[in-house]
């Protein structure tokens, strides 16, 4: 079974500018959540999609948002880029929604690596 | 979501076995203890979760007391191929929590 894809893997962009980053989650699975991973903040979450409803949403400003289809694919979309916003930006799918209690593993893609001029 | 404290790094040997503990006190109830290992510019690997006494897996084990205030992860005949950073995440998303994986452990295995 494929494991989570995340397109592209690298990306500059510049200031002001604005991106779209892809996920596909493993197959079956209806649960993406996105993050942001830099040296300095750790491992953040952004938010989370199921059946294509944002159920969770972390405590980023509204330039980043995100979308999934009926296919259960997900984009999120970072708008009036900032130098901050460069990052790895991971993709998670897991099969059913993230829990309050955790017992729902998460399988994450490879990351895109957006690099802010 | 409970709050993790694991050590920042470790350094061990090739062939020895790695145990990191990481301390939860406020660990809820419900709440499950999963491992996750980071390698550089790669996303999160799931490695084993737990909810009580001990689990087992190809790859780890996870040690897990009778108050379930802390959790160690143990690594057999750790390989070069293994150094990484490591997360215990306790429980899940709280809907105000920003950062839901702490700093890790960061291992590193020498020859």
């Amino acid at each position: 079974k494929a494991g989570v894809t995340q397109t592209p893997r690298y990306l500059i962009k510049t200031r002001g500018q604005q991106v779209t980053l892809s996920c596909s989650p493993i197959s079956g699975h209806r649960s993406v959540s996105w993050y942001q991973q830099t040296p300095g903040q750790g491992l953040q979450f952004l938010f989370e999609y199921f059946s294509e409803t944002q159920r969770n949403k972390g405590n980023f400003p509204g330039r980043f948002s995100g979308r999934q289809f009926s296919n259960s694919r997900s984009e999120m979309n970072v708008s009036t880029l900032e130098l901050g916003d460069s990052a790895l930006y991971l993709c998670a799918s897991s099969l059913g929604p993230r829990g309050l209690a955790g017992a729902e593993t998460q399988y994450f893609g490879p990351g895109t690596r957006l690099l802010v001029l | 979501l409970a709050k993790t404290t694991q050590p920042i790094s470790m350094d061990s040997y090739e062939g020895q076995e790695v145990n990191i503990t990481c301390s939860h006190n406020n660990i809820a109830t419900n709440d499950y203890i999963t491992w996750y290992q980071q390698f550089p510019s790669q996303g999160p690997r799931f490695i084993i979760q737990g909810y009580k006494t001990k689990v087992t897996n190809e790859v780890a084990s996870l040690f897990i007391p009778a108050d379930r205030k802390s959790s160690t992860l143990s690594l057999p005949r750790v390989s070069l191929s293994d150094t990484a950073v490591y997360y215990c995440l306790v429980g899940e998303l709280n809907r105000d929590d920003k950062i839901i994986f702490g700093k890790g452990t960061r291992l590193h295995i020498l020859p």
